[in-house]
Order: structure tokens, then C-alpha cells, then sequence
């Protein structure tokens, strides 16, 4: 049963276009997490959250931005789609590093 | 090393043999160690959190070991079975970044009947 979701779980749509990649967990967890992952390479994490009203960019550069109004909602923005946004977009979240995160099912993303 | 470095790549395993496979990591700066189960259309599953060197965790037919000193760690799963066909993900955390990992390619595990 999953306790944090992601939506949509496939996108395909044309360049210049604005995305948002939802994500929202019932956890109640402050951490969060917006990782990215290309055909046959790692995880990597683009962006971060502590908690309500912080954001973070993450090891990997990436031109989408997030927001965290809501403990509960992570949402990640790219204000005009590129081919070269065309990856596997996962949202987790955490209690701590001692803790294992939670992931959600994933959005791929598919830019024309 | 300073990035996380999993092997094999992948691995045939006919079922019911055991298998082991590898993670090592950074030793520098090091926190904690994870091991996800990543099936595919699914999310990825955490199997272990491991923090001390020398840490052994087991759950069912899977267990892994820990060694930070050299920096690395194994993950068994004995006696396979066609449900343990997945990739298997281990990450590291070193500080900083609200916790955020970093991750291997993953070991993509098939179980031959």
C-alpha cells in the first residue's frame, strides 16, 4: 500500500510546454525528495526539502524548481519542456538518514 | 571511490542457487548504507539501513553485511526464487543535503526457473 503517490505516472508532450510532476505523501514526513534517473544510469537527486518553505537543488543540476507549501506536497515545476528533460522523475521522502525512504511509483517523462 | 559502484551489472541466478552481489561506497564521511529492492513498474522497496561497521541485517532469505572501513558492503539472498528477480539499488549518505542519497546503477538480478 502505497503511502506516497506521484502523478502522472507516464507524460508525453511537446517541447515549450509547462509540467508539473505532482507528489504527495501521508506520512507526515519533513523530508523530501525529487530524484531523476536516465536509461541504464544511477538515481540522482536534483532536489530537496526539510520541511515546509525549504527547498534545496540537489547533487545533480537540473532546470525544474520545486515548492513545498504543504508538508504533505512536493511538487516539481518545469516552466517549458525540453527533449533533454526526457527521463524517470521519483519523489520520496524520509524521516531521516537513519531511516529508509519511501518512494512513489515514478513519472516518466517523455518531451517531443 | 567516490561515487557508489554496485557488481556485477547483472546476473543470471538459476533458482534455488544463492547469490551475493556488491556496493562499495566512499569510506569518508560515512553515515549510513542503503539497500532498496527496485521491481519493475514498482517503486523501489528498502530492504536495509545499515550504519556500523561491521552491522549484519537479515530479513526472510536476504541479508547484508557492512565494512566502512573499506567501504563496502554485500547483499546474500539464498535460495532464489522467481520473486526475487529485480534490480537491487544501494546508496550511501555522507551528511548533508536533508539526507539525500547516493545511489549505484543497481545489480539487475534475473532468476532462471
Amino acid at each position: 500500500e502505497a503511502d506516497i503517490y506521484q502523478t502522472p505516472r507516464y507524460l508525453v508532450i511537446g517541447t515549450g510546454k509547462k509540467i508539473t510532476l505532482e507528489c504527495s505523501q501521508t506520512m507526515g514526513h519533513d523530508k523530501m525528495y525529487w530524484y531523476q534517473q536516465d536509461p541504464g544510469m544511477e538515481l540522482h537527486l536534483i532536489h530537496y526539502s526539510y520541511g515546509v518553505n525549504s527547498t534545496e537543488k540537489g547533487d545533480l543540476s537540473s532546470e525544474s524548481t520545486v515548492s513545498r507549501i504543504r508538508t504533505e506536497h512536493f511538487p516539481l515545476t518545469l516552466e517549458s519542456a525540453r527533449p533533454s528533460h526526457t527521463s524517470q522523475y521519483l519523489c520520496a521522502s524520509s524521516e531521516g538518514w537513519e531511516q529508509p525512504q519511501h518512494f512513489g511509483d515514478g513519472t516518466r517523462l517523455s518531451i517531443l | 571511490i567516490l561515487n557508489v559502484e554496485q557488481s556485477p551489472q547483472s546476473l543470471h541466478v538459476q533458482e534455488g542457487d544463492s547469490t551475493n552481489f556488491t556496493c562499495s561506497f566512499p569510506s569518508s564521511n560515512f553515515y549510513a548504507l542503503h539497500w532498496y529492492r527496485w521491481e519493475t513498474a514498482k517503486s523501489p522497496e528498502a530492504l536495509f539501513v545499515m550504519t556500523l561497521n561491521g552491522d549484519e541485517k537479515k530479513k526472510g532469505r536476504i541479508s547484508a553485511t557492512l565494512n566502512t572501513k573499506e567501504g563496502y558492503s554485500y547483499l546474500y539472498i539464498k535460495g532464489s526464487q522467481p520473486e526475487d528477480s529485480a534490480t537491487y539499488l544501494c546508496a550511501s549518505y555522507s551528511g548533508g543535503g536533508a539526507d539525500g542519497l547516493t545511489f549505484g546503477k543497481g545489480t539487475h538480478l534475473i532468476i532462471q526457473p
